[in-house]
């Protein structure tokens, strides 16, 4: 089993929807969850991270943390063009400033 | 958020010849630094983890010898790909840590002919 999994996609969604981008990992001990944004032959921007269960908002962006099921997701609200990339989610655990990431999800926002 | 800088951005280099690559933070003070590569269509991978003055700590799989990593200062760290192979050729990009949070730089694009 992979440490953190996302679906590869590709997603793909009407402009104006909500996108939402789900991702699962395996070690109870992670503590600190991230979301970032790489646009193609970019590197990761952070949009997002989220420490304690529930919502975290901030703008269009919506974090979810559900540590008992061990998933957190992102929602994407109001989906523009320009948020047409891969969407990377990452893992640390506590006191280990190391990341584990997933391999992605390609989300393309239908115009 | 952070500004990291990488240089060169791209790079083209001859099969056996060594390339170096220079990652800098420009505004804050990185204790840590991670090194990334990612292949086309893939995610990134983990190469090593490095604190400042001390030697870095490579991910498994990963030929400390054959990428020379120092971190001599807080701001300034240099990944050496020595000897390189097409196989190499990859999107190398460094991450600067500061208090958990990690910042990516802009990535080098080597390609090796």
């Amino acid at each position: 089993q992979k440490e953190v999994e996302q679906n590869s996609g590709p997603l793909s969604v009407p402009e104006g929807a909500i996108a939402s981008l789900n991702c699962t990992y395996s070690d109870r001990g992670s503590q600190s969850f991230f979301w970032y944004r790489q646009y193609s032959g970019k590197s990761p921007e952070l949009i997002m991270f989220i420490y304690s269960n529930g919502d975290k908002e901030d703008g269009r962006f919506t974090a979810q943390l559900n540590k008992a099921s061990q998933y957190v997701s992102l929602l994407i609200r109001d989906s523009q063009p320009s948020d047409s990339a891969t969407y990377l989610c990452a893992v640390n655990i506590f006191g280990n400033e190391k990341l584990t990431f997933g391999t992605g999800t390609r989300l393309t926002i239908i115009p | 958020g952070a500004v990291v800088s990488q240089h060169p951005s791209w790079v083209i280099c001859k099969s056996g010849t060594s390339v170096k690559i220079e990652c800098r933070s420009l505004d804050f003070q990185a204790t840590t630094m991670f090194w990334y590569r990612q292949f086309p269509k893939q995610s990134l991978m983990l190469m090593a983890t490095s604190n400042e003055g001390s030697k870095a700590t490579y991910e498994q799989g990963v030929e400390k010898d054959k990428f020379l990593i120092n971190h001599a200062s807080l701001t300034l760290s240099t990944l050496t790909v020595t000897s390189a192979h097409p196989e190499d050729s990859s999107f190398y990009i460094c991450s600067p840590g500061q208090d958990y949070e990690q910042y990516f730089g802009p990535g080098t694009r080597l390609t090796v002919t």
